[in-house]
């Protein structure tokens, strides 16, 4: 079976310093891969996806990036932490359902990020 | 522009009743819609979703349906239980091929209570 692993699961880091999260799946080859963010009170936004090693597709412009340096590797960056940036950090695999051409995906526990 | 909206940001429903949760959209070309369930600290958890080639799926307690002429989808607890209680999000693809993105709604938390 398929599973996915986030770390560190809470991290606390001061404004201005770097950021990295780091996702892994397990139990499957050539998964398509997601960063979402679910800042307080709002719902779940798309930061990046991927769909193939060295792919990287940004959903939207912010201080954040992402990449992929293994199949099953799934990287969130920043240089420079913003106050804004705090949020609950989602990672989450698709695979291609059979006979289909949609896409379910399945999340990862979650990063809580407090910038302060 | 929210292309999938969930009006009710929360709902209350007693132990055994049916818990109605309601989701709309307004891009014409999503086809594929999912619901998932949320517990605080935790990720979504899928669980269940429609095509837009039928109007109705049943699993189990849950039962999700589709009125694509309203654009408008609804997710039947029945009988509802309290460890149902979790922020449930509608979400929404626009089909296959090399499109791979969801599009999420900002959620609605239940309470069922005992």
């Amino acid at each position: 079976s398929q599973t996915i692993h986030q770390w560190p699961a809470t991290l606390v880091q001061p404004v201005g310093s770097p950021l990295s999260l780091e996702c892994t799946v397990e139990g499957t080859s050539n998964p398509n891969l997601y960063w979402y963010r679910q800042a307080a009170g709002r719902g779940l936004q798309l930061l990046f996806y991927s769909v193939g090693i060295g792919q990287i597709s940004s959903e939207v412009p912010q201080n954040l990036s992402a990449s992929r340096p293994q199949d099953r590797q799934f990287i969130l960056s920043s240089k420079k932490l913003l106050l804004s940036d705090s949020g609950f950090y989602l990672c989450a695999w698709s695979r291609i359902l059979p006979g289909q051409g949609h896409y379910e995906q399945y999340f990862g526990p979650g990063t809580r990020l407090t910038v302060t | 522009d929210q292309q999938v909206k969930q009006n009710s940001p929360s709902l209350s429903v007693q132990e055994g009743r049916i818990s109605i949760l309601n989701c709309d959209y307004t891009n014409s070309m999503f086809d594929y819609f999912l619901w998932y369930k949320k517990y605080p600290a935790e990720g979504p958890t899928f669980l269940i979703s429609i095509s837009s080639i039928k109007d109705k799926n049943e699993d189990g307690r849950f039962t999700v349906f589709l009125n694509k002429s309203a654009k408008h989808l609804s997710l039947h607890i029945v009988p509802s239980q309290p460890g149902d209680s979790a922020v449930y999000f509608c979400a929404a693809s626009a089909g296959g091929g090399s499109n791979y993105k969801l599009t999420f709604g900002k959620g609605t938390l239940l309470t069922v209570n005992p």
